[in-house]
This record gives structure tokens, sequence and C-alpha cells, in this order.
């Protein structure tokens, strides 16, 4: 089956720090991969998105290239803000049977000091 | 544009009492998905529906019921709640689309304790 593995958090960084949150997956197609961002008290986002090799997704200052050969999309920012302190999910979503039913990572914890 | 409204928001129950949540959501999307998210679990597919009149087991399904009578709507029922099912309850939906790139779509969540 498939699956996501994402770093444990939390991970907690200084303001205009660099970010890097890993992500790995296993999958039998050939999936489209997701990261989502989840505020306090909210619900889940869609921060970006990849759909095939080498397809870099981004948003809000965030990447994430898909690396099939190491099956991997990992989350990178340059300068993180105090206002990106949130959890964000790695998932992975492909056709099955005529339906679509994503997986996701346990989510990674981000806190972002002034 | 609302998107996915859940209700309610909040809501403490008694060990043994039934509930019912509700998900409507107005994009017209065909699937529509409810979750659980507990502390170092992640989310947790209980329920997912392909269109109206369908529903589906997920991953932890033991303890709920779901319904999709209207194609906007996806009703998660507790016939007894046990304090198990303490927990945040997300709502998802999807477009149509074939192609695997469509995103989710979530509501802000319904927190339920049970005492």
């Amino acid at each position: 089956g498939n699956s996501v593995t994402q770093m444990e958090g939390p991970v907690t960084l200084s303001e205009e720090a660099f970010l890097t949150i890993n992500c790995t997956y296993t999958a039998t197609g050939y999936p489209s991969l997701f990261w989502y961002v989840q505020y306090p008290g909210e619900g889940l986002q869609l921060l970006l998105k990849a759909t095939k090799a080498d397809d870099k997704g981004s948003n809000k200052g965030f990447e994430a290239t898909y690396r099939k050969e190491t099956t991997s999309f990992h989350l990178e920012k340059g300068s993180v803000q105090v206002s990106d302190s949130a959890v964000y999910f790695c998932a992975l979503s492909e056709e099955a049977g005529g339906s679509y039913i994503p997986t996701f990572g346990r989510g990674t914890s981000l806190i972002v000091h002034p | 544009n609302a998107g996915v409204t859940q209700t309610p928001k909040f809501r403490v129950l008694k060990t043994g009492q039934s509930m019912t949540l509700l998900c409507a959501q107005d994009m017209n999307h065909e699937y529509m998905y409810w979750y659980r998210q507990d502390p170092g679990m992640g989310l947790r597919l209980i329920h997912y529906s392909v269109g109206e009149g369908t529903t589906a087991k997920g991953e932890v399904p033991d303890g709920y019921n779901v319904s999709r009578l209207k194609k906007q709507n996806f009703l998660l029922g507790l016939e007894s709640a046990a304090p198990s099912q303490t927990s945040v309850y997300f709502c998802a939906s999807r477009g149509l689309s074939r192609r695997s790139n469509q995103p989710q779509h979530f509501g802000d969540g319904t927190r339920l304790s049970i005492l």
C-alpha cells in the first residue's frame, strides 16, 4: 500500500532561518504529491502540489520538488516568518479503482520565534 | 464562497449519547470525506463518498455511520458515543476530475469531547 513519512517535529526556528521539512513516500503507481498547511484552530489548506517527476510546486515562498528517483518531496523556505508557525502535512494521491483516497503523513509542527 | 462548512464547531457529549455532524459544500464536488485528527496520529479516514447516495468505509469506520442523501451534504453519525471518540473531526471534498492532482478542500473542524 501507499505511505508517506515525514520528519517528526516540532521544528523550532528563529525568524529568517532556512526551513526544510523532509517527506518521503511509497506508492504503487505514479501519484501526485501535495503539501498542506494547518494553522491553529483551522482545517488543512493546500500549500503547493506537483504532478510529475522534477515538477516544482511553489507558493508563499515555499517550494518542493517531486523527486521520483529518491521518492521524496521535501518542503523548503529560504526565510521563515512567525506567521509560518503551523502544522505541515505531506500527502500523495493516485487513482485506485475509481476512487481518490489521499495518503497523509502524520504532520510536522513548525514553531518560529521572533 | 463558503467552501466546506462544518456544523457544529464544538460539542460536549456524555457517554452513550448520539449526535450527527453535518458537512456542507457549495463547490458541486463529487467526493466527500470524513477524517478524525488525534495528537500524534495525523489524519485518519473514517468514511468517504464518491457521489450522492454512495458511501464507503475508510481506515477507522467502527462506531460511526454516514449518509450522503444530497450531493452537497455528508453527515457523520455517532449512535452511542464513547470517550475514545473524543477528537477533532474534519470534512473534506474533492471535484470529480479523474486526474490525481486535484486537491481536497477542508472544513475548519468540529471539536468533540465525550465525557
